[in-house]
């Protein structure tokens, strides 16, 4: 069946360091992949995409990376701030269009990232 | 990009009644999504809902316990019928576009608490 994995459900990272998030799945053939942060009490707000053959995407102090070989995709916050405690979520477009009408996006778990002063 | 309101952003119910979730978009869109989040788990789509007909729902959600309507292009409702503790958790609708490179737009959520 098809999983997505998060690697960990929660992450403790000292501000200034580099937060790094890994997303795995298996099962899956996706044309896309997203990151979105989801704060308490909030809808998630989306991030980044990244095609299949894109290797890396970068906005600002967000890193993406996507290996469709290894079927990961990492997600890197360069400098992190405290501002930057949230949940993170990966999720995955599918390649064929759903009985819905939709290409069917599929969300991890989440990790929840806290950056300690 | 679209702006979702949402409401109620929190409910604490009875068991055995019914609530009616309201998802209103800035902006005309042919698709609607409702997805339920329970806690610690994914965001896990219930249905699709689409203008004038009837909302195509994801294996293990049936209409008669979460009837939806899309009266509209920019507005949607899902009742969560026949309410149990087991249907406690976080209500989510949301919109995206048909192409696979588009990225999906949130309400605030709401938060079912059912006593």
């Amino acid at each position: 069946s098809q999983k997505i994995e998060q690697n960990s459900e929660a992450l403790n990272i000292q501000e200034g360091k580099t937060a790094t998030l890994t997303c795995n799945y298996t099962n899956y053939s996706p044309a896309y992949l997203q990151w979105y942060r989801q704060d308490p009490g909030r809808g998630p707000v989306f991030l980044l995409l990244i095609r299949e053959n894109e290797k890396e995407k970068r906005k600002e102090r967000l890193k993406v990376t996507f290996d469709t070989t290894l079927k990961q995709s990492l997600f890197h916050i360069t400098a992190s701030q405290p501002a930057d405690s949230a949940t993170y979520l990966c999720a995955l477009r599918a390649r064929a269009y759903s009985g819905a009408g939709s290409y069917q996006l599929t969300f991890g778990k989440g990790t929840k990232l806290s950056v300690i002063p | 990009s679209a702006v979702i309101s949402q409401k109620p952003s929190r409910d604490i119910c009875q068991r055995g009644t019914s609530l009616t979730i309201q998802c209103q978009v800035d902006s005309q869109v042919t698709m609607m999504f409702w997805y339920r989040q329970q806690p610690g788990q994914s965001l896990t789509l219930i249905a699709t809902a689409n203008q004038g007909s009837e909302a195509t729902y994801e294996s293990g959600f049936v209409i008669d316990k979460f009837p939806i309507s899309r009266p509209n292009l920019t507005f949607s409702t899902l009742t969560v019928s026949n309410m149990s503790p087991e249907d406690s958790s976080i209500y989510l609708c949301s919109v995206h576009g048909r192409q696979q490179n588009t990225e999906a737009f949130f309400g605030q959520g709401t938060r079912l608490t059912v006593v």
